[in-house]
């Protein structure tokens, strides 16, 4: 039982332009929520959080999105660039004594081209 | 300041060998994890560690023995090793204080472990 979920495995997009990766979950108990970025043979980097007190979350060029009646969040890269090509995952998480451990989406692949 | 180191980065094994995959931080993270990477699965929690002495089990842990002697070390045994553990499998540490999920984890590079 999935209950991260990024359905769509890649995502191809022009530099310059807005990159927006989609992340859907199940458990309504999940209260923080983040995504990280993966480069080939290195171990996930976080990238930014939000938690389900708020709707947004901007950090530079990266903002998340959470709806918490659709359960659903997306990240936003903008504007991209080719250096942001890698693998996102969204996680999540249940706070109090859980100590936050990770859920994890199948991730995403994005491409930039330049 | 290394952050979480893990070695090896790679291993061959053959099936029913034994090894210990090596976990280390340098951060005096009190909550240290392992987690395994497969193809369209995303990563998916083995163990989880709140301090030293104390362990507990994550989404899958059949098939894999930790234990926490000190902060500093999580290591993650396989006994018997089955084709099905082929996987990447990385390490994480974070701040812990309860009730606090607002810290990231910090993750290694991973280990690369084929079983044949």
């Amino acid at each position: 039982d999935q209950q991260v979920k990024q359905n769509s495995p890649s995502l191809s997009v022009q530099e310059g332009r807005i990159s927006i990766l989609n992340c859907d979950y199940t458990n309504s108990m999940f209260d923080y929520f983040l995504w990280y970025k993966k480069y080939p043979a290195e171990g996930p980097t976080f990238l930014i959080s939000i938690s389900s007190i708020k709707d947004k979350n901007e950090d530079g060029r990266f903002t998340v999105f959470l709806n918490k009646s659709a359960k659903h969040l997306s990240l936003h890269i903008v504007p991209s660039q080719p250096g942001d090509s890698a693998v996102y995952f969204c996680a999540a998480s249940v706070g109090g004594t859980s100590y936050g451990k990770l859920t994890f989406g199948q991730g995403t692949i994005l491409t930039v081209h330049p | 300041n290394a952050g979480v180191t893990q070695t090896p980065k790679f291993q061959v094994l053959k099936t029913g060998q034994s090894m210990t995959l090596q976990c280390a931080q340098d951060m005096n993270h009190e909550y240290m994890s392992w987690y395994r990477q497969d193809p369209g699965m995303g990563l998916r929690l083995i163990h989880y560690s709140v301090g030293a002495g104390i362990t507990d089990q994550g989404e899958v842990p059949n098939g894999y023995n930790v234990s926490r002697s000190t902060t500093e070390d999580f290591p993650l045994r396989l006994l018997s090793a089955a084709p099905s553990q082929t996987s990447v499998y990385f390490c994480a540490s974070r701040r812990l204080r309860t009730g606090d999920s607002n810290q990231p984890q910090h993750f290694g590079d991973g280990t690369r472990l084929s079983i044949l």
